[in-house]
């Protein structure tokens, strides 16, 4: 069965510093690939999506991804963050193909110090 | 575009009892799946429907059922709650069965007691 793991439950890093957090999958075929963000209380909005193609995978609020098949991973990437970017983060797969069953890690908890 | 909204925010409810949870979904999307959230954990999949059929289902027993009507809205229906079944609830969206583009809504959090 498909799985993705974030190993980190929880990260905390400064404003203005860089920041990479971890998805790993388990799957025979490469899936697709999505980073979510959710801020408390809400719902899920979709940062980035891989299907195929450049593995460098670019979304909104200056996150970006990278596919790499070799690792099975897919972390995602800011250059510089901002306190509005404490959130929790989920990263998902999805067969293609069918119907849209998105597996979801359990998530990393973003927190942001000034 | 008017989003997904899904009511109530918030719900109480028995254990045995029933609860049907509402989804408006956006415009033109005629495909919606549904979520649960439990606390700590990321989303599971319930099920999803396209053009008022079940497509597809995770590993949810019966009691947890659904419809979709030709307006955009879908219903969750879960009976014989149990405490188990206390979680945020998600409806998200999308324009098609193919197209991954979800669309979520902020959640129903459901409490049994």
């Amino acid at each position: 069965a498909q799985s993705v793991t974030q190993p980190d439950i929880h990260i905390t890093v400064s404003e203005g510093a860089s920041l990479e957090l971890r998805c790993n999958y388990s799957y025979g075929a490469t899936p697709y690939l999505f980073w979510y963000v959710q801020s408390p209380g809400q719902g899920l909005q979709l940062l980035l999506k891989y299907f195929s193609g450049d593995t460098l995978v670019q979304g909104i609020k200056g996150f970006e991804a990278e596919f790499k098949r070799s690792q099975s991973s897919f972390n995602l990437r800011k250059p510089s963050v901002h306190w509005s970017d404490a959130a929790e983060y989920f990263c998902a797969v999805a067969l293609s193909g069918g119907y849209q069953k998105v597996t979801f890690g359990t998530g990393t908890k973003l927190q942001v110090i000034p | 575009e008017t989003g997904v909204t899904q009511s109530p925010t918030h719900l109480i409810k028995t254990r045995g009892q029933q609860v049907t949870l509402r989804c408006s979904s956006q415009s033109g999307h005629n495909t919606v799946s549904w979520y649960q959230q439990a606390l700590g954990q990321g989303p599971q999949f319930i099920f999803q429907y396209y053009r008022e059929e079940e497509n597809g289902r995770g590993n949810f027993p019966p009691r947890f059922s659904g419809l979709q009507f030709p307006n955009y809205s879908s219903e969750l229906n879960v009976n014989a709650l149990e405490l188990d079944d206390s979680a945020l609830y998600l409806c998200a969206s999308s324009l098609d069965r193919g197209n991954y583009g979800y669309t979520f809504g902020s959640g129903t959090r459901l409490t049994v007691v």
